[in-house]
Protein backbone atom coordinates (compact mmCIF):
# COMPACT_ATOMS: atom_id res chain seq x y z
CA UNK A 1 0.00 0.00 0.00
CA UNK A 2 0.85 3.89 -0.28
CA UNK A 3 4.05 4.73 2.18
CA UNK A 4 4.42 8.40 3.97
CA UNK A 5 7.76 8.92 5.37
CA UNK A 6 9.13 11.37 7.79
CA UNK A 7 12.04 12.91 8.55
CA UNK A 8 13.36 13.14 11.27
CA UNK A 9 11.82 10.58 13.69
CA UNK A 10 12.95 12.44 16.16
CA UNK A 11 14.81 15.73 17.40
CA UNK A 12 16.28 17.78 19.89
CA UNK A 13 16.99 21.50 19.56
CA UNK A 14 17.54 24.35 21.56
CA UNK A 15 15.13 27.20 22.47
CA UNK A 16 15.44 29.64 19.72
CA UNK A 17 16.49 27.58 16.98
CA UNK A 18 14.06 26.36 13.74
CA UNK A 19 13.50 22.84 13.06
CA UNK A 20 12.80 21.25 9.69
CA UNK A 21 10.31 18.01 9.62
CA UNK A 22 9.96 16.73 5.80
CA UNK A 23 7.05 14.54 4.65
CA UNK A 24 7.17 12.27 1.92
CA UNK A 25 4.88 10.28 -0.17
CA UNK A 26 6.83 7.15 -1.46
CA UNK A 27 5.04 5.83 -4.12
CA UNK A 28 1.98 8.23 -5.09
CA UNK A 29 1.61 11.87 -5.94
CA UNK A 30 -0.15 14.20 -3.47
CA UNK A 31 -1.27 17.66 -4.26
CA UNK A 32 -2.50 17.66 -0.84
CA UNK A 33 -1.13 17.17 2.24
CA UNK A 34 -1.90 17.94 6.39
CA UNK A 35 0.17 18.47 9.21
CA UNK A 36 -1.16 17.88 12.91
CA UNK A 37 0.41 18.08 16.24
CA UNK A 38 -0.29 15.58 18.97
CA UNK A 39 0.03 15.94 22.50
CA UNK A 40 0.56 13.54 25.01
CA UNK A 41 -2.54 11.86 26.24
CA UNK A 42 -4.29 14.05 23.64
CA UNK A 43 -6.21 13.40 19.73
CA UNK A 44 -4.24 14.80 16.58
CA UNK A 45 -5.16 18.43 15.99
CA UNK A 46 -5.00 19.57 12.59
CA UNK A 47 -2.42 22.34 11.94
CA UNK A 48 -2.63 23.21 8.52
CA UNK A 49 -3.27 21.82 4.82
CA UNK A 50 0.00 21.76 2.99
CA UNK A 51 -1.06 22.55 -1.21
CA UNK A 52 1.65 21.70 -3.90
CA UNK A 53 2.60 25.18 -5.68
CA UNK A 54 0.57 27.45 -3.60
CA UNK A 55 0.01 28.56 0.40
CA UNK A 56 -0.87 26.71 2.81
CA UNK A 57 -4.14 26.62 5.07
CA UNK A 58 -3.47 27.07 8.21
CA UNK A 59 -6.16 25.89 10.72
CA UNK A 60 -7.36 28.77 13.32
CA UNK A 61 -5.18 29.31 16.55
CA UNK A 62 -2.25 28.27 14.07
CA UNK A 63 0.69 30.63 13.82
CA UNK A 64 1.10 30.54 10.07
CA UNK A 65 4.98 32.53 10.41
CA UNK A 66 6.00 30.17 13.35
CA UNK A 67 4.59 26.76 11.23
CA UNK A 68 6.34 27.32 7.58
CA UNK A 69 4.89 24.86 5.23
CA UNK A 70 6.50 24.40 2.12
CA UNK A 71 5.16 21.73 -0.57
CA UNK A 72 7.66 22.42 -3.65
CA UNK A 73 6.94 19.21 -5.42
CA UNK A 74 3.93 16.58 -5.23
CA UNK A 75 5.98 14.07 -2.93
CA UNK A 76 6.83 16.61 -0.45
CA UNK A 77 6.20 18.73 2.13
CA UNK A 78 8.18 20.06 4.71
CA UNK A 79 6.75 21.98 8.24
CA UNK A 80 9.67 24.25 9.72
CA UNK A 81 8.98 25.26 13.36
CA UNK A 82 11.08 28.63 13.71
CA UNK A 83 12.66 30.33 16.91
CA UNK A 84 11.27 27.19 18.73
CA UNK A 85 10.08 26.93 22.17
CA UNK A 86 9.75 24.13 24.87
CA UNK A 87 5.80 24.28 24.35
CA UNK A 88 6.49 23.80 21.22
CA UNK A 89 7.47 20.24 21.98
CA UNK A 90 5.58 18.00 20.32
CA UNK A 91 4.67 14.70 18.51
CA UNK A 92 4.18 15.81 14.53
CA UNK A 93 2.64 14.05 12.24
CA UNK A 94 1.83 14.48 7.96
CA UNK A 95 -0.65 12.62 6.31
CA UNK A 96 -1.26 12.38 2.45
CA UNK A 97 -4.80 10.86 0.90
CA UNK A 98 -5.67 7.81 3.65
CA UNK A 99 -2.11 7.52 4.99
CA UNK A 100 -0.62 8.74 7.86
CA UNK A 101 3.27 9.20 8.42
CA UNK A 102 5.07 7.46 11.10
CA UNK A 103 5.92 11.40 13.21
CA UNK A 104 8.18 13.11 14.12
CA UNK A 105 9.03 13.60 18.07
CA UNK A 106 10.11 17.09 18.45
CA UNK A 107 11.92 18.38 22.22
CA UNK A 108 13.02 21.92 22.73
CA UNK A 109 15.50 22.24 25.22
CA UNK B 1 -14.92 19.41 15.13
CA UNK B 2 -15.27 16.12 15.71
CA UNK B 3 -18.58 14.21 13.82
CA UNK B 4 -18.50 11.08 15.61
CA UNK B 5 -18.66 9.99 19.52
CA UNK B 6 -17.10 6.53 20.71
CA UNK B 7 -16.43 5.32 24.28
CA UNK B 8 -13.52 6.50 25.88
CA UNK B 9 -12.45 3.13 26.77
CA UNK B 10 -12.94 -1.01 26.37
CA UNK B 11 -11.29 -3.99 27.39
CA UNK B 12 -11.06 -6.81 25.69
CA UNK B 13 -10.06 -10.60 26.10
CA UNK B 14 -7.03 -11.92 23.63
CA UNK B 15 -8.82 -14.22 21.25
CA UNK B 16 -11.95 -12.57 21.81
CA UNK B 17 -14.03 -10.42 18.94
CA UNK B 18 -13.47 -6.40 20.09
CA UNK B 19 -16.67 -4.33 19.00
CA UNK B 20 -15.83 -0.66 18.96
CA UNK B 21 -18.94 1.37 18.52
CA UNK B 22 -19.08 4.65 16.95
CA UNK B 23 -21.80 7.01 16.45
CA UNK B 24 -22.02 9.75 13.64
CA UNK B 25 -26.04 10.43 13.58
CA UNK B 26 -25.44 13.70 11.70
CA UNK B 27 -23.04 12.08 8.65
CA UNK B 28 -24.00 13.39 5.60
CA UNK B 29 -25.06 11.37 2.35
CA UNK B 30 -22.00 11.67 0.65
CA UNK B 31 -19.89 10.98 3.69
CA UNK B 32 -17.81 8.01 4.23
CA UNK B 33 -16.53 6.12 7.76
CA UNK B 34 -13.00 5.70 8.43
CA UNK B 35 -11.48 3.93 11.15
CA UNK B 36 -8.29 4.38 12.10
CA UNK B 37 -5.83 3.27 15.18
CA UNK B 38 -2.71 4.62 16.86
CA UNK B 39 -0.29 2.81 18.40
CA UNK B 40 1.53 4.53 21.35
CA UNK B 41 4.15 7.03 19.94
CA UNK B 42 3.11 5.83 16.20
CA UNK B 43 1.40 8.05 13.36
CA UNK B 44 -2.02 6.79 12.76
CA UNK B 45 -2.93 3.51 11.01
CA UNK B 46 -5.51 3.04 8.41
CA UNK B 47 -7.86 0.13 9.22
CA UNK B 48 -10.84 0.65 7.26
CA UNK B 49 -13.51 2.84 5.69
CA UNK B 50 -17.05 2.47 4.31
CA UNK B 51 -20.26 4.10 2.87
CA UNK B 52 -23.23 2.42 3.44
CA UNK B 53 -22.23 -1.35 3.02
CA UNK B 54 -20.32 -3.46 5.40
CA UNK B 55 -17.02 -3.89 4.39
CA UNK B 56 -14.23 -6.46 5.09
CA UNK B 57 -10.19 -6.73 5.02
CA UNK B 58 -7.61 -8.57 6.29
CA UNK B 59 -7.72 -6.46 9.40
CA UNK B 60 -11.27 -6.25 10.56
CA UNK B 61 -14.61 -5.70 9.48
CA UNK B 62 -16.96 -2.63 9.39
CA UNK B 63 -20.64 -2.71 10.13
CA UNK B 64 -22.69 0.09 9.30
CA UNK B 65 -26.12 0.89 10.14
CA UNK B 66 -29.02 1.24 7.97
CA UNK B 67 -29.80 4.71 8.36
CA UNK B 68 -25.94 5.16 8.74
CA UNK B 69 -26.09 6.80 12.44
CA UNK B 70 -23.59 4.44 13.36
CA UNK B 71 -20.90 2.13 13.08
CA UNK B 72 -19.02 -0.87 14.34
CA UNK B 73 -15.81 -1.69 13.79
CA UNK B 74 -15.16 -6.14 14.61
CA UNK B 75 -11.35 -7.31 15.14
CA UNK B 76 -12.56 -10.81 15.53
CA UNK B 77 -9.69 -12.11 17.39
CA UNK B 78 -7.61 -9.43 19.34
CA UNK B 79 -4.60 -9.69 19.98
CA UNK B 80 -2.28 -8.34 22.42
CA UNK B 81 -0.70 -5.91 19.37
CA UNK B 82 -4.33 -4.70 18.62
CA UNK B 83 -4.14 -2.17 22.17
CA UNK B 84 -4.08 0.83 20.75
CA UNK B 85 -6.27 4.10 20.51
CA UNK B 86 -9.19 3.56 17.65
CA UNK B 87 -10.67 6.62 16.17
CA UNK B 88 -13.64 6.41 14.10
CA UNK B 89 -14.03 9.77 11.24
CA UNK B 90 -16.30 10.47 8.83
CA UNK B 91 -15.27 12.32 5.55
CA UNK B 92 -16.72 13.18 2.34
CA UNK B 93 -15.87 11.08 -0.21
CA UNK B 94 -13.42 7.70 -0.95
CA UNK B 95 -9.70 7.26 0.18
CA UNK B 96 -8.48 9.25 -3.06
CA UNK B 97 -10.37 12.17 -1.59
CA UNK B 98 -8.27 14.85 -0.42
CA UNK B 99 -10.43 16.29 2.64
CA UNK B 100 -9.25 16.60 5.47
CA UNK B 101 -9.37 14.04 8.38
CA UNK B 102 -11.00 15.60 11.59
CA UNK B 103 -10.02 13.53 15.15
CA UNK B 104 -12.13 13.21 17.75
CA UNK B 105 -11.13 11.71 21.10
CA UNK B 106 -11.04 7.86 20.06
CA UNK B 107 -11.53 4.31 21.98
CA UNK B 108 -8.25 3.40 24.03
CA UNK B 109 -8.42 -0.47 23.66
CA UNK B 110 -6.96 -2.49 25.92
CA UNK B 111 -6.29 -5.79 25.08
CA UNK B 112 -6.09 -8.02 27.81
CA UNK B 113 -4.01 -11.77 28.29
Amino acid sequence: GAVVSQHPSWVICKSGTSVKIECRSLDFQATTMFWYRQFPKQSLMLMATSNEGSKATYEQGVEKDKFLINHASLTLSTLTVTSAHPEDSSFYICSAGTFFGPGTRLTVT
Amino acid sequence: DAKTTQPPSMDCAEGRAANLPCNHSTISGNEYVYWYRQIHSQGPQYIIHGLKNNETNEMASLIITEDRKSSTLILPHATLRDTAVYYCIVRPGGPYNTDKLIFGTGTRLQVFP
